[in-house]
């Protein structure tokens, strides 16, 4: 079967950086998103990856080892407002989209 | 009006009501998706509709009914539901469907209570 696996909780302090990572096992790949979730909310993208590689975006970082089945999206300089869910999602062979469970990030002053 | 917009935000609904969820996006796409989110578990694709069309069913159930009247709308209706479909149910447009599809764009959801 597919699936994705990302830590269920992490907590933070404000100003650091913190990793969420992403497993992946599916049928094929074609491409791998992040997207940010605040309670209540719609989730909104973060980023696409779809080569090996980081991709820089203000704060935000996603890395890609497709060989690995692996991303990771970086935060710097952590801000209260940077509490939510961040959900990975992979597209797979079919162009179908396989998501994970989300992550909720919890920053402390 | 800009993004994907759902109404109602909140529905309470017992489990012989009809209700139905509605979505409306104003980004010009042309693929518009239901999903059903429950807590700590990964979304779930229910229906996609491209240019107007179901293109797919994920084997739900048929308490569940979709409509598509144009690529600016979707409906969700409701009937006879029992408590575990009580979850977030959150409306996605992108451009395209599948190969060239764009990330897709979510509405805010309605948050369902079957009781």
């Amino acid at each position: 079967g597919q699936n994705i696996d990302q830590p269920t909780e992490m907590t933070a302090t404000e100003g650091a950086i913190v990793q969420i990572n992403c497993t992946y096992q599916t049928s094929g790949f074609n491409g791998l998103f992040w997207y940010q979730q605040h309670a209540g909310e719609a989730p909104t993208f973060l980023s696409y990856n779809v080569l090996d590689g980081l991709e820089e975006k203000g704060r935000f970082s996603s890395f890609l080892s497709r060989s690995k089945g692996y991303s990771y999206l970086l935060l710097k300089e952590l801000q209260m407002k940077d509490s939510a869910s961040y959900l990975c999602a992979v597209r797979d062979s079919n162009y179908q989209l396989i998501w994970g469970a989300g992550t909720k990030l919890i920053i402390k002053p | 009006e800009t993004g994907v917009t759902q109404t109602p935000r909140h529905l309470v609904m017992g489990m012989t009501n009809k209700k139905s969820l509605k979505c409306e996006q104003h980004l010009g796409h042309n693929a518009m998706y239901w999903y059903k989110q429950s807590a700590k578990k990964p979304l779930e694709l229910m229906f996609v509709y491209s240019l107007e069309e179901r293109v797919e069913n994920n084997s739900v159930p048929s308490r569940f009914s979709p409509e598509c009247p144009n690529s600016s709308h979707l409906f969700l209706h409701l009937h006879t539901l029992q408590p575990e479909d009580s979850a977030l149910y959150l409306c996605a447009s992108s451009q395209g469907y599948g190969r060239g599809s764009t990330e897709a764009f979510f509405g805010q959801g309605t948050r369902l209570t079957v009781v």
